[in-house]
């Protein structure tokens, strides 16, 4: 059963810093493009980053290019995102999911509210 | 910068057939994929490649393409149907995944 779980959420003060995590599971973690997707609270979905199966390639919003940062370790098979500048439009939820192109599975997200 | 256009809402009666649209300019040539979203919940793919249903997904969602205007239709729509449904694509000049705004489904 393929699982994805998120931590690293919280409270952060505008111009700090957070970064995410995402545990994968039950799929061949190495061989999968993953990427963050993100929902502010009552709002849409929004794409955040992708990275290639090698983390060789990333992929940013415009929102957060310069500012974000994706990474894998696939020997742990772990995803990152490393947020710094934040700003209070990027507070919502963030999901890690597993795929590139499209989004076959999705974590249950954690929190990110940026605010002072 | 590239967008997918969907209703914000429709509502339906138990048994009737729900048809939300997605248009956007590359989707005759990207693929599009349309996601479910009940309260509280992360969302759940239903359909991908325009017309391809994962496992598990009952068969009663199906997914259209006709130009620039994707369709997802939902046949028989039951009260466990009311959600948020998101169309989605990509952009292989930039941004790469966009989503749509998202239409409510209510089921009266």
């Amino acid at each position: 059963e393929v699982q994805l779980l998120e931590s690293g959420g919280g409270l952060v003060q505008p111009g700090g810093s957070l970064r995410l995590s995402c545990a994968a599971s039950g799929f061949t973690f190495s061989t999968y493009a993953m990427s963050w997707v993100r929902q502010a609270p009552g709002k849409g979905l929004g794409w955040v980053s992708g990275l290639s199966a090698s983390g060789g390639n990333t992929y940013y919003a415009d929102s957060v290019k310069g500012r974000f940062t994706i990474s894998r370790d696939n020997s742990k098979n772990m995803l990152y995102l490393q947020m710094n500048s934040l700003r209070a439009e990027d507070t919502a939820v963030y999901y890690c999911v597993k795929g590139g192109d499209y989004f076959d599975y999705w974590g249950q997200g954690t929190l990110v509210t940026v605010s002072s | 910068s590239y967008e997918l256009t969907q209703p914000p809402s429709l509502s339906v009666s138990p048994g009737q057939t729900a048809r939300i649209s997605c248009s956007g300019d590359a989707l005759p040539n990207q693929y599009a994929y349309w996601y479910q979203q009940k309260p509280g919940q992360a969302p759940v793919l239903i359909i991908y490649k325009d017309t391809e249903r994962p496992s598990g997904i009952p068969g009663r969602f199906s997914g259209s393409s006709s130009g620039t205007i994707v369709t997802l239709t939902i046949s028989g729509v039951q009260a466990e149907d009311a959600a948020d449904y998101f169309c989605q694509s990509a952009n292989s000049g930039g941004p790469y995944v966009v989503f749509g705004g998202g239409t409510k489904l209510t089921v009266l």
